[in-house]
């Protein structure tokens, strides 16, 4: 069965902090992989995609790495701001898009 | 870049009326869309991949005759939500690929549209 995990499932640093969040997928016959912004009652920002041929992908202060092998990918955001706060989601895209539980963060001015 | 809206972005109805939802790719053509639903704090959750001109595949656990999908136009998908009841109160959000890319590629999301039936 493909699954997609995130943790932590929420995260709270001060201003200013480098984080990563993590996406596990249990099938790495994956396309490409995406990562999501959602903040609250609103739609989907895609942020980064990643070809299954990739091994990182860069935007700004973001950074998205991908290793089929071991069904991983990263979010790395450098600097954090208190407008990063939101929920992050990663989707592994099959046949279909298998979305992750998603990571709350909170940076706290 | 590619653009996805959704209309309404609120809905509230009352139970037992119908509900239609409209997806539109703004600048391009999208043979396939896709609709989404996620409950509060719960992860997106496909409901169905409409084609245009032909019938929408749902995903297992989604009726069909209850959420109804047209793709009539490649710019245009609707979500017909019949007979709505509480349980159906949730956030749905579509989605749309480029011709010839499927599910494989980038999707496009529209805003969403926040359901509460009463």
């Amino acid at each position: 069965k493909q699954e997609v995990t995130q943790i932590p499932a929420a995260l709270s640093v001060p201003e200013g902090e480098n984080l990563v969040l993590n996406c596990s997928f249990t099938d790495s016959a994956i396309y490409n992989l995406q990562w999501f912004r959602q903040d609250p009652g609103k739609g989907l920002t895609s942020l980064l995609l990643i070809q299954s041929s990739q091994r990182e992908q860069t935007s700004g202060r973001l950074n998205a790495s991908l290793d089929k092998s071991s069904g991983r990918s990263t979010l790395y955001i450098a600097a954090s701001q208190p407008g990063d706060s939101a929920t992050y989601l990663c989707a592994g895209n099959y046949d279909k898009v298998i979305f992750g539980p998603g990571t709350s963060l909170s940076v706290i001015p | 870049g590619a653009v996805v809206s959704q209309h309404p972005s609120r809905v509230i109805c009352k139970s037992g009326t119908s509900v239609k939802i409209e997806c539109r790719s703004l600048d391009f053509q999208a043979t396939t869309m896709f609709w989404y639903r996620q409950f509060p704090k719960q992860s997106l959750m496909l409901m169905a991949t409409s084609n245009e001109g032909s019938k929408a595949t749902y995903e297992q656990g989604v009726e069909k005759d209850k959420f109804l999908i047209n793709h009539a136009s490649l710019t245009l998908s609707t979500l017909t939500v019949t007979s709505a009841h509480p349980e159906d109160s949730s956030f749905y959000i579509c989605s749309a690929s480029l011709p010839g890319q499927g599910a494989t590629d980038t999707q496009y999301f529209g805003p969403g549209t926040r359901l509460t039936v009463l």
